[in-house]
């Protein structure tokens, strides 16, 4: 079996300050990848980033960072400089090489920024 | 444009009207999927396929069910809604490439009285 958690409900912040969303997964196969996708407002959902479970580089686009660790089985995303139209649902996704399809979502990370 | 396309977008019926929500992608991708999102609950994948006439069930399929005679179409049907269906439903489709991510319909509301 396969699970995300993504303990964190919500988080509120204010403009300019960093913010890290945390996403633990469990999954007994070695290959396996995760992703984060984002739910702004208006309901749509978008595709962020994914690694793969041989891949552990951390990665950084623009205000966006991730950081994989496999020892501790977590991927971190850390928006820095939040903006106001960072302010969407966040989702940390698991699927395995095995079960291909098949995949597993958190149950999301609401993060309002602030003006 | 490269699209997953789902009508309706809003539906408003009664339980045991058998319904069913369309979905059609242009991308000519192998992998399409269904997901619902509960507050609280995230996405739940309820049946997924990875090719015509190949279909799976996820971790919610009770309830449901799916066809894919096409590739490019992966219908949800709900032969007879109950109020617990009531939900916001999602399709997706994505490349066989594993570990591809996924390109999401806009979501259909779905509201059973």
């Amino acid at each position: 079996a396969q699970k995300v958690t993504q303990a964190q409900t919500e988080i509120s912040v204010v403009e300019k300050e960093d913010v890290t969303l945390d996403c633990v997964y469990e999954t007994r196969d070695t290959t396996y990848y995760l992703f984060w996708y984002k739910q702004p407002p208006s309901g749509e959902l978008v595709f962020l980033i994914r690694r793969n479970s041989f891949d552990e580089q951390n990665e950084i686009s623009g205000r966006y960072s991730w950081n994989f660790q496999k020892s501790t089985s977590s991927f971190n995303f850390t928006i820095t400089a939040s903006q106001v139209v960072d302010s969407a649902v966040y989702f940390c996704a698991l699927s395995f090489f095995r079960g291909a399809g098949k995949s597993t979502f958190g149950d999301g990370t609401t993060l309002t920024v602030k003006p | 444009e490269a699209q997953v396309t789902q009508n309706p977008r809003y539906l408003i019926t009664v339980t045991g009207k058998k319904l069913t929500v369309t979905c059609s992608q242009n991308m000519n991708h192998e992998y399409m999927s269904w997901y619902r999102q509960d507050p609280g609950l995230g996405l739940r994948q309820i049946y997924y396929s990875m090719n015509v006439e190949v279909t799976d069930k996820g971790d919610v399929p009770e309830g449901y069910k799916v066809s894919r005679k096409e590739k490019r179409n992966f219908p949800l049907i709900l032969e007879s809604p109950s109020p617990n269906q009531t939900s916001l439903y999602f399709c997706a489709s994505s490349p066989p490439d594993r570990g591809h991510e996924q390109f999401f319909g806009p979501g259909t509301r779905l509201t059973v009285l």
